[in-house]
């Protein structure tokens, strides 16, 4: 069953920092783009990071660049956020989610630049 | 940044009956392949959301042939043929053309 399970949420002071984790199973993760999305609570969807399969592109939202990062470990299936410097406006429900689905025409793989696999999510409440 | 813009934010619609949701994008979605990556979320209570179309009109692995999607350039469609008990949620419409990926706002399906 192809699966992405994050962990590493909780409550933080402003301030503080966080390290989610998001653990792929049921495909070959090394393949895939992979990305965060958050929604505040009662709140929309917002986008917050991406990497791409090999780590050589990574994108931040403006509301997040230079206090958190992402980065994986292909021979982890894993994903992960480090987020530093935390504020009330990052308390949301993080979603991890897969690049996909990939088509592959005539054997060479394109990605359609939508997110087919979500996680569960995992909460991060940022308050004193 | 491109601003995704849904309307209507709200759809009360009777069982059975069609729905349809609007998408409009600050500037054109059609990225320089050639390729327009547009793509439609559903998201149940309670639940994260789950990828019902891609790059427009493609439906993803298991979605209902009663969901379609519709459009180019900058104006999109979702369309709900028949809408049952189990499409009551938040819609959301995502563009993959360029960063920073953007939604649009959601707009919430429910059941007169």
């Amino acid at each position: 069953e192809v699966q992405l399970v994050e962990s590493g949420g909780g409550l933080v002071k402003p301030g503080g920092s966080l390290r989610l984790s998001c653990e792929a199973s049921g495909f070959t993760f090394s393949n895939y783009s992979m990305n965060w999305v958050r929604q505040a609570p009662g709140k929309g969807l917002e986008w917050v990071s991406s990497i791409s399969s090999s780590s050589s592109y990574i994108y931040y939202a403006d509301s997040v660049k230079g206090r958190f990062t992402l980065s994986r470990d292909n021979a982890k299936n894993s994903l992960y956020l480090q987020m530093n410097s935390l504020r009330a406006e990052d308390t949301a429900v993080y979603y991890c989610a897969r690049d996909g689905p990939r088509e592959c025409p005539n054997g060479v793989c394109y990605s359609p630049w939508a997110f087919d696999i979500w996680g569960q999510g995992t909460m991060v409440t940022v308050s004193s | 940044d491109i601003v995704m813009t849904q309307t209507p934010l709200s759809s009360p619609v009777t069982l059975g009956q069609p729905a349809s949701i609007s998408c409009r994008s600050s500037q054109s979605l059609v990225h320089s392949d050639g390729n327009t990556y547009l793509s439609w979320l559903q998201q149940r209570p309670g639940q994260p959301p789950r990828l019902l179309i891609y790059k427009i009109f493609n439906r993803f692995s298991g979605v209902p042939d009663r969901f379609s999607g519709s459009g180019a350039g900058t104006d999109f469609t979702l369309k709900i043929s028949r809408v049952e008990a189990e499409d009551v949620g938040v819609y959301y419409c995502m563009q993959g053309t360029q960063f920073p990926r953007t939604f649009g706002q959601g707009t919430k399906v429910e059941i007169k």
